[in-house]
């Protein structure tokens, strides 16, 4: 897989479920981050977690990061119809902490 | 809360020409970046500009790009001869200091007829 590669591609679920999205990557990293992005509209960020740090809160987001497996996942509580996005896992890895982007999760909630 | 502003929203170019896309850093900012999303695909990483040089760039950033910050507040991407292959979302990313997110502008949609 590629470096910030995401998993599933595609989630539906109904409004008030949780939705869990999973990342994986190649190389060593600083940090970790998930944006969010409206269909046409820019990246917005949700989150950033450092490599060492385990995990991080915020609001109804819950993101894990797991460097001996190279993986992160975005937990999102309580869905709502607003939330129906791509996300996306971007990590930063370099000097001048360039972020490498995966393929996206596109999730829809369902009112 | 502060944003990253991008224009124009919508470029529509003649193969060959060139354009400039331009962007408003948050202005606290010290680092800047453009990314592309060609439709369907991942966001793909251009070019890093700190203290008013290119820190570190992309193969797709070849001769016909450039960067430049003229004014002190306007980071720009120049395209000299755009092709086809160059319609995508473009994309500028700015940082306060390290370790600290990107923030993203809304982007730049460029097509090339």
């Amino acid at each position: 897989s590629q470096q910030g590669e995401e998993d599933p591609q595609a989630l539906s679920i109904q409004e008030g479920e949780n939705a869990t999205m999973n990342c994986s990557y190649k190389t060593s990293i600083n940090n970790l981050q998930w944006y969010r992005q409206n269909s046409g509209r820019g990246l917005v960020h949700l989150i950033l977690i450092r490599s060492n740090e385990r995990e991080k809160h915020s609001g109804r987001l819950r993101v894990t990061l797991d460097t001996s497996k190279k993986s992160s996942s975005l937990l999102i509580t309580a869905s709502r119809a607003a939330d129906t996005a791509s996300y996306f896992c971007a990590t930063d890895s370099g000097a001048n902490s360039k972020l490498t982007f995966g393929k996206g999760i596109t999730l829809s909630v369902r009112p | 809360e502060p944003e990253v502003t991008q224009t124009p929203s919508h470029q529509v170019t003649q193969m060959g020409q060139e354009v400039i896309l331009r962007c408003v850093p948050i202005s606290n900012h010290l680092y800047f970046y453009w990314y592309r999303q060609i439709l369907g695909q991942k966001v793909e990483f251009l070019v890093s500009f700190y203290n008013n040089e290119i820190s570190e760039k992309s193969e797709i950033f070849d001769d016909q790009f450039s960067v430049e910050r003229p004014d002190g507040s306007n980071f720009t991407l120049k395209i000299r001869s755009t092709k086809l292959e160059d319609s995508a979302m473009y994309f500028c990313a700015t940082r306060q200091g390290a370790a600290q997110p990107q923030h993203f502008g809304d982007g730049t949609r460029l097509s090339i007829l």
